[in-house]
Order: structure tokens, then C-alpha cells, then sequence
């Protein structure tokens, strides 16, 4: 597997407002998963997008894969204070590991 | 339990100490992964069990770290001669299915682990 970078590193919006975050890669992958992790309930898997779809929604998170530019978006909308957490991408292109970038930091302020 | 337990949730050891953190995984989960996460970054990789099998362990730092899961379900990571900069978060996962991680891996809470 390889990793992913999260961009941008933090982010901060107000409750209500949606968030955005980007994950970059660089080879071609099987797979990218999202994950959340804040001090509540430790690290979370969000989402899984597969290389043949171009579009996932699981409640208020909406995740897009653009093959082409090798890069996936974390939608999340109406966000809430209990959104605050740090989210990382995982891309997986095969073996047992799943490598974890630096993360995005998003902070929503009631 | 319905999650992945890990204990103990804190320790402090002292430079040189050895220590062992467990994990319970999610019964009948095949896989069980062991990452490390220092402080403001990301988890890192250290190690796969297939049921009792470690199939990939390099992401173990040092031969100082030794993971085991002898009858497939419960897993300890020991680490020897404990350093400073072993201190970190220690996270176990697991998954339902063999192989890679084409599919979601459930976190413990972690141990977290001082060194002085």
C-alpha cells in the first residue's frame, strides 16, 4: 500500500457549514478507504471507495475518487461539533498494510 | 464484548523495562493489526497476524518489539529495553477477512505508552 497526504492540514468552519478535505496519491490503487479519529471513540472507518466508482455518500459524507488526477474529497455536510477529529485517507494497492498519512485537523465551532 | 479491547489504556515504564500490551480482537476476526501513533501523526504500521500466522512484520522498528498471537484471537506486542522514543499510542485492529485491507478494520481504544 502507499500513502496518502491529506490536504489542507487543518481546517476550521463554523457548525452548519460543510467541510472539505483532499487526499492525494500517487500509483494506482484498489481501493481508498476514509477513516475519523477523535478522543471520544478513538479511530473510525468511514467509508471504502473502490477504483471503478467515482462517487460514495453515507450519511451526511459524501467522498468522490478521481482516478485520472489519483486523488479522492471528504464531503461532509451540515457539520456538526461532534465532527471535530482528525480524518485520514488510506489508498490500498495490494498486501497487508494500510499506510495512514499526517491527517486532516478539522475543527467545527459551535 | 462487541469491540476490540485493548489493555492496559495507560502505562508508564521506565527506560529499560520491558512491557506487553494485549489485545482482544473482534471474535472471529481473521486479521489483527498493530499500529503505532506518536503524538500529532498519523498511525504507523507495525505488524499482521492471519489468524496465528505474522505474515508482514516490518514495520516492527527494532528487534526490540515482538508481537505474537499464538492461538489465533488474543495478540500481545512486547517491546524489550524499553526507550524513550517507544513512547506513543499503541492501536490494535482487526477485520473479518483474510488478506489485505480491502475492507474496514475495527480500532481498540489503544494503550498508551510513557517511557521516562
Amino acid at each position: 500500500s502507499q500513502q496518502g497526504e491529506e490536504d489542507p492540514q487543518a481546517l476550521s468552519i463554523q457548525e452548519g457549514e460543510n467541510a472539505t478535505m483532499n487526499c492525494s496519491y500517487k500509483t494506482s490503487i484498489n481501493n481508498l478507504q476514509w477513516y475519523r479519529q477523535n478522543s471520544g471513540r478513538g479511530l473510525v472507518h468511514l467509508i471504502l471507495i473502490r477504483s471503478n466508482e467515482r462517487e460514495k455518500h453515507s450519511g451526511r459524507l459524501r467522498v468522490t475518487l478521481d482516478t485520472s488526477k489519483k486523488s479522492s474529497s471528504l464531503l461532509i455536510t451540515a457539520s456538526r461539533a461532534a465532527d471535530t477529529a482528525s480524518y485520514f485517507c488510506a489508498p490500498y494497492t495490494g498486501g497487508f498494510k494500510t499506510i495512514f498519512g499526517a491527517g486532516t485537523r478539522l475543527f467545527v465551532k459551535a | 464484548g462487541a469491540g476490540v479491547s485493548q489493555s492496559p489504556r495507560y502505562k508508564v515504564a521506565k527506560r529499560g523495562q520491558d512491557v506487553a500490551l494485549r489485545c482482544d480482537p473482534i471474535s472471529g476476526h481473521v486479521s489483527l493489526f498493530w499500529y503505532q501513533q506518536a503524538l500529532g501523526q498519523g498511525p504507523e504500521f507495525l505488524t499482521y497476524f492471519q489468524n496465528e500466522a505474522q505474515l508482514d512484520k516490518s514495520g516492527l522498528p527494532s528487534d526490540r518489539f515482538f508481537a505474537e498471537r499464538p492461538e489465533g484471537s488474543v495478540s500481545t506486542l512486547k517491546i524489550q529495553r524499553t526507550q524513550q522514543e517507544d513512547s506513543a499510542v499503541y492501536l490494535c485492529a482487526s477485520s473479518y477477512t483474510r488478506g489485505g485491507t480491502d475492507n474496514e478494520q475495527f480500532f481498540g481504544p489503544g494503550t498508551r505508552l510513557t517511557v521516562l
